[in-house]
């Protein structure tokens, strides 16, 4: 059965600082892959897709991800890290049925 | 551009009462999803549905209920509301394409809070 890992549950970065979240996939096939950010109080919010092809994904708000296979990960980034970024990031694999499994989520703290 | 809307937005509510959590799309979307966000877990599945009158159970579906006879409509019912239902829930929706996995993402409305005393 697909499983994601977010080894870390709480993060915090200094504004203006580099930023990754760490993810790791089980699957058997090629997976679907996506990150998902939520703002508090609100509905999760997509950020990038990998289905297929390059590997290192863009997305909105000047996110990026890279599928490494041999690692079974997909890591988000972002260069410089702004206040508003402060939010939970969920990573997740696409499953049969149209079906997501979430990654247990990583809250990310900006610092000034 | 109603999009995916979820009421009540929060609900108190005391054990061994229905409640039922109302979820509604305006795309005609063909899949609907619940989950459940707890810390610590991150969104489990409850139940999802792949066009109206076709439902199955996700991860946690014990003690609920759903119903969609309407493409557009997918209420969740707690048929006896406990404790460690307390949660914060959301829907989802996402189009049908071919192949068993499209990979279309998901679209989440924004969350029922609901507290059971």
């Amino acid at each position: 059965a697909q499983s994601v890992t977010q080894p870390d549950i709480h993060i915090t970065v200094s504004e203006g600082a580099s930023l990754e979240l760490r993810c790791n996939y089980s699957y058997g096939a090629t997976p679907y892959l996506f990150w998902y950010v939520q703002s508090p109080g609100q509905g999760l919010q997509l950020l990038l897709k990998y289905f297929s092809g390059d590997t290192l994904v863009q997305g909105i708000k000047g996110f990026e991800a890279e599928f490494k296979r041999s690692q079974s990960s997909f890591n988000l980034r972002k260069p410089s890290v702004h206040w508003s970024d402060a939010a939970e990031y969920f990573c997740a694999v696409g499953a049969s049925g149209n079906k997501l499994v979430f990654g247990a989520g990583t809250i990310l703290r900006v610092k000034s | 551009d109603a999009g995916i809307t979820q009421s009540p937005r929060y609900k108190i509510t005391e054990t061994g009462r229905q409640v039922t959590l109302m979820c509604h799309q305006t795309w005609s979307h063909s899949y609907m999803f619940w989950y459940r966000q707890d810390l610590g877990h991150g969104l489990r599945l409850i139940y999802y549905s792949a066009a109206a009158d076709i439902t199955d159970k996700g991860e946690v579906p014990d003690g609920y209920v759903v119903s969609r006879s309407k493409t557009e409509n997918f209420p969740l019912t707690l048929e006896s509301a406990t404790r460690s239902q307390t949660s914060v829930y959301f829907c989802a929706s996402t189009p049908r394409e071919q192949g068993a996995f499209s990979g279309q993402p998901q679209h989440f409305g924004d969350g029922t809070r609901l507290s059971i005393l």
